[in-house]
């Protein structure tokens, strides 16, 4: 596709309950990214993928967090045990290195989890 | 990354130029200048980047000052689908890790 896409949008569970949530990056960017916002806050990194790699896993919270990229595509961000404080919207983004040296990211619009 | 100063929020007119200041004194020589903006309810645009010379983009202008302590993002005739939140962010210019974000500055624009 034309952009990043994440799915589901919207995602309500209830609280102890497992949760994966999909991001489908631009073709051809083989880097990755997951970042969780809360209201009010600027995006929180969590990890980042460089082809089927985890690079930096340095932002999960804890151990209830895990994320995968096995073909060095299509990610999938798992919570287990969901809690209240999960609560936020996630974000994916992808990227490749541009020419001038710095690269730009492109999000997608994100899954809003809410846990009752 | 090296940290950046917003002020959380401005306010503009419609059809009139806005100025959104960044301050990051610690920058490196290597650190380009990124801007992004997060229009509500959606994730994160880019905007523009630059590392020592002003630059120009169909979205907006990047002014750099000489010494790269500040920079400011000149959206030159503001519209209201330009009210966001815009943020400012130094990014190492061999690196591809992540993007650390702050709170940005959340522009309000009035018609």
């Amino acid at each position: 596709g034309a952009g990043v896409s994440q799915t589901p949008s919207n995602k309500v569970t209830e609280k102890g309950k497992y949760v994966e949530l999909r991001c489908d990056p631009i073709s051809g960017h083989t880097a990755l990214y997951w970042y969780r916002q809360s209201l009010g806050q600027g995006p929180e990194f969590l990890i980042y993928f460089q082809g089927t790699g985890a690079a930096d896993d340095s932002g999960l919270p804890n151990d209830r967090f895990f994320a995968v990229r096995p073909e060095g595509s299509v990610s999938t961000l798992k919570i287990q045990r969901t809690e209240r404080g999960d609560s936020a919207v996630y974000l994916c983004a992808s990227s490749f290195r541009q020419t001038s040296g710095a690269n730009v990211l492109t999000f997608g619009a994100g899954s809003r989890l809410t846990v009752l | 990354d090296a940290k950046t100063t917003q002020p959380n929020s401005m306010e503009s007119n419609e059809e009139e130029p806005v100025h959104l200041p960044c301050n990051h004194s610690t920058i490196s020589g290597t650190d380009y200048i990124h801007w992004y903006r997060q229009l509500p309810s959606q994730g994160p645009e880019y905007v523009i980047h630059g590392l020592t010379s002003n630059v120009n983009n169909r979205m907006a202008s990047l002014a750099i000052a000489e010494d790269r302590k500040s920079s400011t993002l000149i959206l030159h005739r503001a519209t209201l689908r330009d009210a966001a939140v815009y943020y400012c962010i130094l990014r190492d210019g061999g690196s591809q890790g992540n993007l650390i974000f702050g709170k940005g500055t959340k522009l309000s624009v009035k018609p």
